[in-house]
């Protein structure tokens, strides 16, 4: 049972398309989170949805934009893709949004935009 | 504002040696404080955290950290490496709007 699961496990396209990126989480958590990790590893929060509201939106490029049908569910779509969008995107669920709740993550979507 | 700084982004030890692993934050609010790992091309696991309570925690696989406020440090340590402990660490802190803020990892080597 895979608790936290991301599609695809790899995605590469071209400058310019539009792609998006699906999150689910079958534990029954309340809050989710998108993280981008650089090439160099290191990794940023993007979003944090509670409950279906977009509780954290950092600074991100509009072309981003999260949609959350249900509280299982985080997808990440983005518009007019660019070189450096290349990354590789996680998925994370915690419990209740709380700051000691542990963060549990899915296996990453490796983007690559040629 | 919340940061965390990892000294050392690569360790390399000796197969039953001593790891360490270094971090220390800063944080305007109390520090909860989280250690992931991530094998490669793997998500990140929680190896372990500190919330309130005892300072020293343990965590999977052998390894603790110790919480130590004056020094604003959370080093991850354990007695004795294995093949298998060869990954990226990260350590981390939670934000107030429940983000985790990550150091920039440190990548721990194991030889034979």
């Amino acid at each position: 049972d895979t608790a936290v699961s991301q599609t695809p496990k790899y995605l590469v396209t071209q400058m310019g398309n539009d792609k998006s990126i699906k999150c689910e989480q079958n534990l029954g958590h309340d809050t989710m989170y998108w993280y981008k990790q650089d090439s160099k590893k290191f990794l940023k929060i993007m979003f944090s949805y509670n409950n279906k509201e977009l509780i954290i939106n950092e600074t991100v490029p509009n072309r981003f934009s999260p949609k959350s049908p249900d509280k299982a569910h985080l997808n990440l779509h983005i518009n007019s893709l660019e070189l450096g969008d290349s990354a590789v995107y996680f998925c994370a669920s915690s419990q209740a949004g709380r700051r000691t709740d542990t963060q549990y993550f899915g296996p990453g979507t490796r983007l690559t935009v040629l | 504002a919340q940061s965390v700084t990892q000294l050392g982004s690569h360790v390399s030890v000796s197969e039953g040696a001593l790891v360490l692993l270094r971090c220390n934050y800063s944080s305007s609010v109390p520090p909860y404080l989280f250690w992931y790992v991530q094998y490669p091309n793997q998500g990140l696991q929680l190896l372990l955290k500190y919330t309130t309570g005892a300072t020293l925690v343990k965590g999977i696989n052998g390894f603790e950290a110790e919480f130590k406020k004056s020094e604003t440090s959370f080093h991850l340590t354990k007695p004795s490496a294995h093949m298998s402990d060869a990954a990226e660490y990260f350590c981390a802190v939670s934000d107030p709007g429940t983000a985790l803020i990550f150091g920039k990892g440190t990548t721990l080597s194991v030889s034979s």
